[in-house]
Formats: structure tokens, C-alpha cells, sequence
């Protein structure tokens, strides 16, 4: 496709449950970023994939968080046991290179824990 | 403890006149920056970069100052036109590190 895509787009789920959300990155793109971004903040770094490997996941709140991308190309993030405050926009981004790159932004999934 | 800052949540600027938005950063270590432009219901779309070997950039109506002694950039937009209205977010980059920071975001209000 001709960018990042992510689903679905939009989650409610209650609290407790897991959820597992997609990300597309650009065909070819060797980096992979995840991000969080709260309501009226930035996005905020989670984890960050080359290839297949997750070099950094210093950003992930708590151990409640898993991302994977064991083909390099495709990525989830699962979240258990869903709480409240894991509610946000979550963003995956792209980029072509290993580092310093731009990164190329999906949509976003909207995840609203009740 | 946020390392890069959009102190103005919002800014208003009429059609034609510039917008200027502005970013503050706190670790000398990053060495490249970038706005991005985003719209609701969607993900950032990269708009401008500069390295820090820079001090401007320019791509058409945008350009992007970096003053790297006081840890502080800029975005111009001359002139503004109603579409860029959006939240502009600056970002942050150590290379070494290959992360990512953002600011807070600016919503930007172009008025015909």
C-alpha cells in the first residue's frame, strides 16, 4: 500500500480485557515504531523494531505491553488486562532506514477502555 | 521530565499573514528535528526537517529555524492559508538512540 495502515481504527474494550492492535508499516520499510499519545499530549515513544528484532522497548508502561514483528514486516501490540489508563491514541510509524530517518505515520487506533 | 516543549497549546493567525510556531528543547544531545502536520481523525504526515548542522530550512511556504544555543526552533508559514489549520507537533531526534520526541502539539486556526 502506499502508507502506514493500522487497525482496526477504532476499540472499546472493558476493563480487563486484552486487546491486539495491527500495524502495516510501508512495503520495505526496515523501522517500525510504536507510540502512544494521550489526549492533548504528543505521541510518546513505546518500542522501536529493525527488522524483525526489537532493539528498544523502553518506552512500553508496563509488562501488561508486548509488541512483536517476527516477519519484518507486519507488527502487533498486545495490551493484557486492559485498565483505563491505557486508553489513547496508539500510533505505529515507518521508515525506510535503521536510524535517523522520517518516520511516516498510520492513522491510529483509538483505544477506549471502559 | 519532557524534553522538547510547545509552550502554546493554540495560535490564531489570519489568511495570509505568517504563523510562526515555536518549539523549545532541553537535551543538546538531539541532533535532528522535525514538524509534523496533523489532522483529526488521522496520523502525523512529516512535514519539514532541518539537522542540527543547520539553521534553516525551507520548503516553499514553510521554513524551520534551529537556534542551537538556546535549544529552540521555529516553524514560519508565509503565507498562511486556511488549510494549514491543524495541530503542528515538532519532534526531536538523538540519533544515536533512533527515538523519537515529541512535543505537545500547537493547534494552528488559519481564518479566511
Amino acid at each position: 500500500g502506499a502508507g502506514v495502515s493500522q487497525s482496526p481504527r477504532y476499540k472499546v474494550a472493558k476493563r480487563g480485557q486484552d486487546v491486539a492492535l495491527r500495524c502495516d508499516p510501508i512495503s520495505g520499510h526496515v523501522s517500525l515504531f510504536w507510540y502512544q499519545q494521550a489526549l492533548g499530549q504528543g505521541p510518546e515513544f513505546l518500542t522501536y523494531f529493525q527488522n524483525e528484532a526489537q532493539l528498544d522497548k523502553s518506552g512500553l508502561p508496563s509488562d501488561r505491553f508486548f509488541a512483536e514483528r517476527p516477519e519484518g514486516s507486519v507488527s502487533t501490540l498486545k495490551i493484557q488486562r486492559t485498565q483505563q489508563e491505557d486508553s489513547a491514541v496508539y500510533l505505529c510509524a515507518s521508515s525506510r532506514q535503521a536510524t535517523g530517518e522520517t518516520q511516516y505515520f498510520g492513522p491510529g487506533t483509538r483505544l477506549l477502555v471502559l | 521530565d519532557q524534553q522538547v516543549k510547545q509552550n502554546s497549546p493554540s495560535l490564531r493567525v489570519q489568511e495570509g499573514r505568517i504563523s510562526i510556531l515555536n518549539c523549545d528543547y532541553t537535551n543538546s544531545m538531539f541532533d535532528y528535528f522535525l514538524w509534523y502536520k496533523k489532522y483529526p481523525a488521522e496520523g502525523p504526515t512529516f512535514l519539514i526537517s532541518i539537522s542540527s548542522i543547520k539553521d534553516k530550512n525551507e520548503d516553499g511556504r514553510f521554513t524551520v529555524f534551529l537556534n542551537k544555543s538556546a535549544k529552540h526552533l521555529s516553524l514560519h508559514i508565509v503565507p498562511s492559508q486556511p488549510g494549514d489549520s491543524a495541530v503542528y507537533f515538532c519532534a526531536a531526534l538523538w540519533w544515536n538512540f533512533n527515538k523519537f520526541y515529541f512535543g505537545s502539539g500547537t493547534k494552528l486556526n488559519v481564518k479566511p
